[in-house]
């Protein structure tokens, strides 16, 4: 079982939907929580960190964090098309020494005009 | 606010060459990291530093090198080039260990 799972899409969605992104993760020692946009030909762009459970949000964004369920969401409101891009989940243990992300494969995300 | 830049954007590399993938950040980061990124594969990590001086493995270090000398910059190095190493390289920063890692614009690389 991978560590980190993702839909890959592709999801395409209408100008003003709801966008629900998931990703499930295996390992309990899972602690901090990342969502991170990439545009086309661009590195990836940090969006959301969290590293408790229950919700966080900014501006359109609200990232979920369900730890016992071991599921973490991303909810796009009032989508637009600037908000076409990859979609990344990164995950990272609490160990002390570990530095490592792990990283879902990404969800491509289009939102139609 | 440059960030994290990354040198060069694109290269095509012939089978057993070398070269140096070039990152440099003006944050004041301990942290760097290499990935690279394959289709439909994620980021991997290649190779990471917690200082200067300081490097170590990550998923991914066969047939890659680095070091580590100013806090600014850390590079990769390709000894032999191998058609496996084909790829899009990101560099990283980061203030410390658990903090969010903030990427450069990547290089393209492709070996034939």
């Amino acid at each position: 079982q991978k560590e980190v799972e993702q839909d890959p899409g592709p999801l395409s969605v209408p100008e003003g939907a709801i966008v629900s992104l998931n990703c499930t993760y295996s390992n309990s020692a899972f602690q901090y929580f990342m969502w991170y946009r990439q545009y086309s030909r661009k590195g990836p762009e940090l969006l959301m960190y969290t590293y408790s459970s229950g919700n966080k949000e900014d501006g359109r964004f609200t990232a979920q964090v369900d730890k016992s369920s071991k599921y973490i969401s991303l909810f796009i409101r009032d989508s637009q098309p600037s908000d076409s891009a990859t979609y990344l989940c990164a995950i990272r243990d609490s160990g002390a020494g570990s530095y490592q992300l792990t990283f879902g494969k990404g969800t491509k995300l289009s939102v139609i005009p | 606010n440059a960030g994290v830049t990354q040198t060069p954007k694109f290269r095509i590399l012939k089978i057993g060459q070398s070269m140096t993938l070039q990152c440099t950040q003006d944050m004041n980061h301990n942290y760097m990291y290499w990935y690279r990124q394959d289709p439909g594969m994620g980021l991997k990590l290649i190779y990471y530093s917690v200082g200067a001086g300081i490097t170590d493995k990550g998923e991914v270090p066969n047939g890659y090198n680095v070091s580590r000398s100013t806090t600014e910059d850390f590079p990769l190095r390709l000894e032999l080039a191998a058609p496996s190493q084909t790829s899009v390289y990101f560099c990283a920063s980061s203030s410390g260990g658990g903090q969010p890692q903030h990427f450069g614009d990547g290089t393209r690389l492709s070996i034939l």
